[in-house]
């Protein structure tokens, strides 16, 4: 069975400041990686994914994330926190065909003046 | 677009009671929804997935008999809570896949429903 630990519960910054989110999964097959943001009083929503080919994936709002499969991670990173970054972050995995995502705790992202 | 709504936002029940939560797709058609529940502070759990016009398959762990899903149309699910215990009290997620998208790659979330028995 797969899955995700997000290590920190809460992460703050400053604003500029590099965001690492740190994120490890476990799977027996090769896993499709998420990680969703969420905002207050709305819903999930996709900031990027990993399924095959480049490691190094970009997604919306300057946020990227890396798949290292010798390391079971796919930590998020921003080079410069903005203020309206602050949210909750979620990371998940899918394995194969399936529908089901697991998700990790998340971590809620503080970004201070 | 892919905008996906749930209503009501909050609700609050007394024990035995039943509640009923709606799923909408709003500017897309989905053939698959799925349901989440979270506690504070853990991760979302999914509950069931509810495909359009056939029966909810529904996770290890999870009573069909207590959380009946329904998806009557390719816009609409409906989670009910049967008999409500202070237990059953939590946030409630559902998410919904584009059908013309074809892949299970993304999901579109709904704001969640905030759930309270008293």
């Amino acid at each position: 069975a797969q899955s995700v630990t997000q290590l920190g519960s809460h992460v703050s910054v400053s604003e500029g400041a590099l965001v690492l989110l740190r994120c490890n999964y476990s799977s027996s097959v090769p896993p499709y990686l998420f990680w969703y943001v969420q905002y207050p009083n709305q819903g999930l929503q996709l900031l990027l994914k990993y399924t095959t080919g480049a490691t190094l994936v970009k997604g919306i709002n300057g946020f990227e994330a890396e798949f290292k499969k010798s390391e079971t991670s796919f930590h998020l990173t921003k080079p410069s926190a903005h203020m309206s970054d602050a949210a909750e972050y979620f990371c998940a995995v899918r394995t194969g065909g399936g529908n089901k995502l697991t998700f990790g705790t998340g971590t809620q992202l503080k970004v201070e003046l | 677009g892919a905008v996906v709504s749930q209503h009501p936002s909050r609700v609050i029940c007394k024990s035995g009671t039943s509640v009923k939560i709606e799923c909408r797709s709003l500017d897309f058609q989905a053939t698959t929804m799925f349901w989440y529940r979270q506690f504070p502070k853990q991760s979302l759990m999914l509950m069931a997935t509810s495909n359009e016009g056939s029966k909810a398959t529904y996770e290890q762990g999870v009573e069909k008999d207590k959380f009946l899903i329904n998806h009557a149309s390719l816009t609409l699910s409906t989670l009910t809570v049967t008999s409500a215990h202070p237990e059953d009290s939590s946030f409630y997620i559902c998410s919904a896949r584009d059908r013309q998208r074809g892949t299970t790659d993304t999901q579109y979330f709904g704001p969640g429903t905030r759930l309270t028995v008293l």
